[in-house]
């Protein structure tokens, strides 16, 4: 059964920093890892799409890399600001999923102070 | 702006009720799917529907059930409220098929807010 884990689950940066969200699954079949922002009481943004054939993907301040074979992906996001200040979710699509089959992970919440 | 939208936003129901939430996804996108998010932990996948058929489902009861029409709108329904139910509901919808291989990203909704007193 695909399990995903983010660490931290909650982390708190001074604005300025550059900071590296963890996300790890068990099982390495899946055929995309996507992560998302959730402000509160929110829907989700979806940030950047990793095919399993891809080592990372960059969007603005954003980098995300995948090591499939390790089960690791991490957010790296460059030069925080206030405004980035929200909850991150990755979630995977197992092989042999429907394609809006997503195991999300609990998410990392992010805390960026002016 | 992900071109989803949902309704109601908030919504007020009594364990044993009955309840229907609303979707409407991005035009041109035949698949949707639905999530339940409980407060402080990721969505968790319902169902998705292809072309008006559900093609996929998760550890969800069959009280939770589903309609897409033709027009890109969706429903969720879910019978026999229990209190373990209050929770954001999100529908999330993208352009691909029903399975098999292909990227395609998730576009979801706002969420609405179920509550069972």
């Amino acid at each position: 059964k695909q399990e995903v884990t983010q660490i931290p689950a909650a982390l708190s940066v001074p604005e300025g920093e550059n900071l590296v969200l963890n996300c790890s699954f068990t099982d390495s079949a899946i055929y995309n890892l996507q992560w998302f922002r959730q402000d509160p009481g929110k829907g989700l943004t979806s940030l950047l799409l990793i095919q399993s054939s891809q080592r990372e993907q960059t969007s603005g301040r954003l980098n995300a890399s995948l090591d499939k074979s390790s089960g690791r992906s991490t957010l790296y996001i460059a030069a925080s600001q206030p405004g980035d200040s929200a909850t991150y979710l990755c979630a995977v699509r197992p092989e042999g999923g429907s394609q809006g089959n997503l195991i999300f992970g609990k998410g990392t919440k992010l805390s960026v102070k002016p | 702006e992900t071109g989803v939208t949902q309704s109601p936003t908030h919504l007020i129901k009594t364990r044993g009720q009955q309840v229907t939430l609303r979707c409407s996804s991005q035009s041109g996108h035949n698949t949707v799917s639905w999530y339940q998010q409980a407060l402080g932990q990721g969505p968790q996948f319902i169902f998705q529907y292809y072309r008006e058929e559900e093609n996929g489902r998760g550890n969800f009861p069959p009280r939770f059930s589903g309609l897409q029409f033709p027009n890109y709108s969706s429903e969720l329904n879910v019978n026999a409220l229990e209190l373990d139910d209050s929770a954001l509901y999100l529908c999330a919808s993208n352009s691909g098929g029903p399975g098999g291989v292909g990227d395609y990203e998730q576009y979801f909704g706002p969420g609405t807010r179920l509550t069972v007193t």
